[in-house]
């Protein structure tokens, strides 16, 4: 079946530093890749996706390219600030059912000023 | 994109009670729902597919009995949590499905 596995955290960055958050999938099928956030109080959020093989989902300066010799999708981004700390999700519709999302275990950012 | 609501934001039951969780598309007609749980610091656990008309589409090892899905309309979708006990507690969380998923804020379930 279709699977996510992100990096564990939490991850605790000081502001304007590199984040990577790495992400993996399994699935069968041609699936469609997304990252989601999850601010505190609140519901998720898409931050960005992307729905084919070498396709880079970008916004608020994240980005994350599909790649499907790695089966990756990490997330990056050159310089946090202290509002990006939040939970990160990867998650994965599967080729075999569009709409379903598996969603990986979660990474806690908080970045300090 | 889509606005969704639920409805309550947190709720605190007696074990043995049932409580009734509603999710609403505010501008868009949405024929799927999904039901999302989600345990302290982990990740979001499928629960059911809603479908409106028709009956749910639960996922393996989740108790159709226990959470009732009803979709009535094209707006609101409703998980009712039957007898609930202390190990329900969650934050339960629905989606709509227009291409890629919306999520609502989710609603906090403490049972005692």
């Amino acid at each position: 079946g279709d699977s996510v596995t992100q990096m564990e955290g939490p991850v605790t960055l000081s502001e304007e530093a590199f984040l990577t958050i790495n992400c993996t999938y399994t699935a069968t099928g041609y699936p469609s890749l997304f990252w989601y956030v999850q601010y505190p109080g609140e519901g998720l959020q898409l931050l960005l996706k992307a729905t084919k093989a070498d396709d880079k989902g970008s916004n608020k300066g994240f980005e994350a390219t599909y790649r499907k010799e790695t089966t990756s999708f990490h997330l990056e981004k050159g310089s946090v600030q202290v509002s990006d700390s939040a939970v990160y999700f990867c998650a994965n519709a599967g080729g075999t059912s569009y709409g379903k999302l598996t969603f990986g275990q979660g990474t806690i950012l908080t970045v300090h000023p | 994109g889509a606005v969704v609501s639920q409805h309550p934001s947190w709720v605190i039951c007696k074990s043995g009670t049932s409580v009734k969780i509603e999710c609403r598309s505010l501008d868009f007609q949405a024929t799927t729902m999904f039901w999302y749980r989600q345990f302290p610091k982990q990740s979001l656990m499928l629960m059911a597919t809603s479908n409106e008309g028709s009956k749910a589409t639960y996922e393996q090892g989740v108790e159709k009995d226990k959470f009732l899905i009803n979709h009535a309309s094209l707006t609101l979708s409703t998980l009712t949590v039957t007898s609930a006990h202390p190990e329900d507690s969650s934050f339960y969380i629905c989606s709509v499905s227009r291409g890629e998923q919306y999520f609502g804020p989710g609603t906090r379930l403490t049972v005692t």
